[in-house]
């Protein structure tokens, strides 16, 4: 059974135009991270909820926003998407003990037009 | 900040032979990760390493955590096409839950 799942798998917008990427958990962990990962990179961290508190990367553009409604579900809104921000979104969770491990969802695909 | 170096950045192996992946922390960590991405896919995880000098294997892949608990190999055998794609690793620091990832290792494998 999945346990980290993202919605859309692809996304295709327009430059500009708002989207919002959505991931849900079965897992009730209590940390949901969001990366971005561009072509033969590694994961970057975007942000990450720690239960309710967010906590934003100090280099994560003012343009990425995030919501956390319940433990279950994590939204990655992006308010202007630019030609840059094409590229796999991932969403993870993972608990709060440092030997949890982190559970990767299969990623949404944003292509930006 | 916490940073964590992974070489090779490729791999090309013939089919059959060996190879190792290297990752190095500037700081002490917690644990390390050992993730493994197909292309096209996302990263999986493979395994975790927490003790000092910890060295597990799964199948023809084992892994290492250095004395220290700032680095850590992997090292695969007999190397099969299924092993195609990339190999990151990510670090725990102590006291932390956000891992920092290396660059990764994308192997590729020659029949």
């Amino acid at each position: 059974d999945a346990m980290v799942i993202q919605n859309p798998r692809y996304q295709v917008t327009q430059f500009g135009k708002p989207v919002t990427l959505s991931c849900s958990q079965t897992l009730n962990h209590n940390v949901m991270y969001w990366y971005q990962q561009k072509s033969s990179q590694a994961p970057k961290l975007l942000f990450h909820y720690y239960d309710k508190d967010f906590n934003n990367e100090a280099d994560t553009p003012d343009n990425f926003q995030s919501r956390r409604p319940n433990t279950s579900f994590c939204f990655l809104d992006i308010r202007s998407p630019g030609l840059g921000d094409a590229a796999m979104y991932l969403c993870a969770t993972g608990g709060s003990d440092t030997t949890d491990t982190q559970y990767f969802g299969p990623g949404t695909r944003l292509t930006v037009l | 900040g916490q940073q964590v170096m992974q070489i090779p950045q490729y791999q090309h192996v013939q089919e059959g032979e060996d190879f190792t992946t290297y990752c190095n922390s500037s700081t002490t960590l917690s644990n390390i990760q050992w993730y493994k991405q197909r292309p096209g896919g996302h990263p999986v995880f493979l395994i975790q390493l927490v003790k000092s000098g910890e060295v597990k294997k799964q199948k023809r892949l084992t892994f290492q955590f250095g004395e220290a608990k700032k680095n850590s190999s992997l090292h695969i055998t007999a190397t099969q096409t299924t092993d195609v794609g990339t190999y990151f690793c990510a670090g725990l620091p102590a006291n932390d839950y956000k891992l920092s990832f290396g660059a990764g290792t994308t192997v590729t494998v020659r029949a």
